[in-house]
């Protein structure tokens, strides 16, 4: 009964690589986000989605394709995996603007 | 640029002092302020917030006091406790309906017993 659920929860890859990362949320919520935290705790986000539409494209690059396929699941992947692009993914998902954001379990990708 | 400020970045504190961490943030549409408590290894989880319209909000050990002119919040711990260490982010939600939350850099927070 997990509320927001992601997996894998560790992912290693080489670089080049293409890569998926899952998100579920059962809280039903309208929005949801994805967070990169980097190696300083810093987390800055990078899309937001509502009701399946994108509202957020924070000026990442366009190897980052999110998915929505239901307002349920935002989905992350990434092509030609970089060394930089070594974090911890986070999703998360509110029931809109100025609410509480309930984040996932967060994975661990570490490009090689 | 929407942008928040945290600071002190670590703080050290014996086991039932008091722990204050401050923020400021530079769009002043933003109302509403969460923070959150991450520990290692963890995912980030709420532990208070507070809205504009309030100056100040209290649950037990925590509180947040706001100042929208200064453009300025900061959470209080009081009678901290060895489970208060973790990483501390305040946040802001800065204007228009997105619901994205701007971070501030994280306060790493160590409670000797």
């Amino acid at each position: 009964d997990t509320a927001v659920s992601q997996t894998p929860k560790y992912l290693v890859t080489q670089m080049g690589n293409d890569k998926s990362i899952k998100c579920e949320q059962n809280l039903g919520h309208d929005t949801m986000y994805w967070y990169k935290q980097d190696s300083k705790k810093f987390l800055k986000i990078m899309f937001s989605y509502n009701n399946k539409e994108l509202i957020i494209n924070e000026t990442v690059p366009n190897r980052f394709s999110p998915k929505s396929p239901d307002k349920a699941h935002l989905n992350l992947h990434i092509n030609s995996l970089e060394l930089g692009d070594s974090a911890v993914y986070f999703c998360a998902s509110s029931l809109g603007h100025n609410t509480e954001a309930f984040f996932g379990q967060g994975t661990r990708l570490t490009v090689v | 640029g929407e942008n928040v400020e945290q600071h002190p970045s670590t703080l050290s504190v014996q086991e039932g002092d008091s722990a204050v961490i401050k923020c400021t943030y530079s769009d002043s549409a933003s109302n509403y302020f969460p923070w959150y408590k991450q520990e290692l290894g963890k995912r980030p989880q709420l532990i208070i917030d507070i809205r504009s319209n309030v100056g100040e909000k209290k649950d037990q050990r925590i509180a947040v006091t706001l100042n929208k002119t200064a453009k300025h919040f900061s959470l209080h711990i009081t009678e901290t406790q060895p489970e208060d260490s973790a990483v501390y982010f305040c946040a802001a939600s800065p204007s228009g309906n997105t619901g994205k939350l701007i971070f501030g850099q994280g306060t790493t927070l160590q409670v000797k017993p």
